[in-house]
């Protein structure tokens, strides 16, 4: 069966400070993979996703950038973070065929003082 | 643009009583529809999904609904109990991507004993 490992689960980091959130997807190949970003008491915001190696698209403009260096793996990074980087991270894979479901990690929750 | 508007969002309702949560979608090209429940911290989890060539899906206490014409689409569950209380996230799939979803602002679902 297909599992999807995030972390760290819990991370605080300085203002200014650099990232590197990190996603591995088992038991699939070729799989669509989503950064999704949700603030205290909201909706999903998508970040970025992925329909293959190197192939990463944005939604929203920001300091985030990410990347895909192997099948089964997404990366999320900042150079510098700011406050407004505050949230709860989810990572999220689906089959790459079309109109099916998401599944989610267990994501990480990013503080940044 | 595209988007999902959904209602409530906080519904309160005794145990034992039956929920509903509606979602209304823009795009009529979306053909599939998720529902995910996010338990306080946790990750959302897909609990039922619907595609478009059906009006009605059941799992157990849970149902979905789907009027294409009226594009509109309906979370129902019977017998509430208090492990039900959780955040609820409707989506549709996007016209111009069948990997990505538009995403409900959520409804947080009470149960009182």
């Amino acid at each position: 069966s297909q599992t999807i490992h995030q972390w760290p689960a819990t991370l605080v980091q300085p203002v200014g400070s650099p990232l590197s959130l990190e996603c591995t997807v088992e038991g699939t190949s070729n799989p669509n993979l989503y950064w999704y970003r949700q603030a205290a008491g909201r909706g999903l915001q998508l970040l970025f996703y992925s329909v293959g190696i190197g192939q990463i698209s944005s939604e929203v403009p920001q300091n985030l950038s990410a990347s895909r260096p192997q099948d089964r793996q997404f990366i999320l990074s900042s150079k510098k973070l700011l406050l407004s980087d505050s949230g709860f991270y989810l990572c999220a894979w689906s089959v790459g065929t079309s109109n099916q479901p998401q599944h989610f990690g267990d994501g990480t929750r990013l503080s940044i003082l | 643009g595209e988007n999902v508007e959904q209602h409530p969002s906080t519904l309160s309702v005794q145990e034992g009583d039956s929920a509903v949560i509606k979602c209304t979608y823009s795009d009529s090209a979306s053909n599939y529809f998720p529902w995910y429940k996010q338990e306080l911290g946790k990750r959302p989890q897909l609990i039922i999904d619907i595609r478009s060539n059906v009006g009605e899906k059941k799992d157990q206490r849970i149902a979905v609904t789907l009027n294409k014409t009226a594009k509109h689409f309906s979370l129902h569950i019977t017998e509430t109990q208090p492990e039900d209380s959780a955040v609820y996230f409707c989506a549709a799939s996007r016209r111009d991507s069948n990997y990505q979803l538009i995403w409900g602002a959520g409804t947080k679902l009470i149960i009182k004993p």
